[in-house]
């Protein structure tokens, strides 16, 4: 079943702050974050373990609330660089295939 | 350290025809995952191989068939094409076992006439 993501697009001015959101109905074992940029392909930024293990880099953060299975990508001070699609990929078992929610496009202005 | 590579980057075909697209995974990795990609969509799960075996199959018709080689690359077949499987063609290899991120190729963009 396929994950929720919102804002389904966001439109930020560089510098500014943006919070992307991934839900899930079913029980999440990890969450994937991946950024893709038009005509490319999608580039991993994150994983959330269940127990709360995570990893990431940069002013890019992200939390996994296991009560709501729920997962929330912070971008801060954003970058021209951070515009793209942001697609959350969530995995119900260790070792199972991913599920890919249908992706926030943002776009950050100069 | 090559990473994911795909051939051919575009391919047109007419309906009813087969394809076949190819996949070198990252250097270090065992597990090759495709993935179908509509326009505006988040990547579909199709199939994952592993130590050359089908290890896990998505809600795709049995059109859509693979292989993986002893050396970890990987082939996507589609038969009896169909308008409706123009799409970009994922390929991503990672490490099983290893909560291993997917590393994505560039993707074969798929046209069917």
């Amino acid at each position: 079943q396929q994950p929720v993501q919102s804002p389904q697009a966001v439109i930020l001015r560089e510098g500014e702050d943006a919070v992307i959101n991934c839900s899930s109905s079913k029980a999440l074992y990890s969450v994937h974050w991946y950024r893709q940029k038009h005509g490319e392909a999608p580039v991993f930024l994150m994983i959330l373990l269940k127990g709360g293990e995570q990893k990431g880099h940069d002013k890019i953060s992200a939390s996994f609330n296991e009560k709501k299975q729920q997962s929330s990508l912070y971008l801060t001070a954003s970058q021209l660089s951070y515009s793209g699609t942001y697609f959350c990929g969530t995995e119900y078992n260790y070792g199972q295939n991913f599920v890919f929610g249908p992706g926030t496009r943002l776009s950050v202005l100069p | 350290d090559a990473g994911v590579t795909q051939s051919p980057t575009h391919l047109i075909k007419t309906r009813g025809q087969q394809v076949t697209l190819r996949c070198s995974p990252k250097s270090g990795h065992d597990t090759v995952s495709w993935y179908q990609q509509a326009l505006g969509q988040g990547p579909q799960f199709i199939f994952q191989y592993y130590e050359e075996e089908e290890r896990q199959r998505g809600n795709f018709p049995d059109r859509f068939s693979g292989h993986q080689f002893p050396n970890y690359s990987s082939e996507l077949n589609v038969n009896a094409l169909l308008l409706g499987d123009s799409a970009l063609y994922l390929c991503a290899s990672s490490q099983l076992n290893f909560d291993s991120p997917l590393h994505f190729g560039n993707g074969t963009r798929l046209t069917v006439t």
